[in-house]
């Protein structure tokens, strides 16, 4: 079992649609929790961050964290094709709290 | 500037000869890291150092080989030993254990 992992898609959809994007991880005990955004040849930027049970909200950007089922997930409203990028799940796993990438989901958004 | 720099952009590397790649930041950081990617992946830990002269193996140190003499620099080698050194390499900087990491612009090595 992969320790962060992510549908790889792709995912496409229409533009002004909500992109949903999840990630499971398998440390019970992992404290911080990432969405990076990735384009085509660059490196990730950050996008959210969240470290307790519940939503975050930042713009069209919704974190959801359940540490129960160990779930995390993005949530993108009124998507646009700007958002159109591979989206890296982060958890910080082990005693060293290292920060563990799952394998990305690449999202398309249709004009 | 303030931020994460790595350099150069673009390596090629032929068969058989060792590669460093540099990583230097100035946001007084004290844990950094290096990722490879390889096409259509996530990110794998190469080595990471949370403190200088100390540094640890990450998921796939082998043929690679780093160093942390000072607080802002942290280089990679990549060794002839390392078969497979095609990559997108990307270092990163976090301010502590629980915060998020900030990268670089990214290496792009091949072999030519």
């Amino acid at each position: 079992q992969k320790e962060v992992e992510q549908n790889s898609g792709p995912l496409s959809v229409p533009e002004g649609a909500i992109a949903s994007l999840n990630c499971t991880y398998s440390d019970r005990v992992s404290q911080s929790f990432f969405w990076y955004r990735q384009y085509s040849g660059k490196s990730p930027e950050l996008i959210m961050s969240i470290y307790s049970n519940g939503d975050k909200e930042d713009g069209r950007f919704t974190a959801q964290l359940n540490k129960a089922s160990q779930y995390v997930s993005l949530l993108i409203r009124d998507s646009q094709p700007s958002d159109s990028a591979t989206y890296l799940c982060a958890v910080t796993i082990g005693s060293a709290r290292q920060l563990t990438f799952g394998s990305g989901t690449q999202l398309t958004v249709l004009p | 500037d303030g931020g994460i720099t790595q350099s150069p952009k673009y390596l090629f590397r032929k068969e058989g000869q060792n590669v460093t790649l540099s990583c230097e930041q100035n946001l007084n950081h004290d844990a950094m890291y290096w990722y490879r990617q390889d096409p259509g992946q996530g990110l794998r830990l190469i080595y990471y150092s949370q403190i200088v002269n100390d540094f640890q193996k990450g998921d796939i140190a082998e043929g690679y080989s780093v160093s942390r003499e000072k607080k802002e620099s942290f280089p990679l080698t990549v060794t002839s030993a390392q078969k497979n050194p095609t990559a997108f390499y990307l270092c990163a900087i976090r301010d502590s254990l629980n915060t998020e990491a900030f990268f670089g612009q990214g290496t792009r090595l091949t072999v030519v």
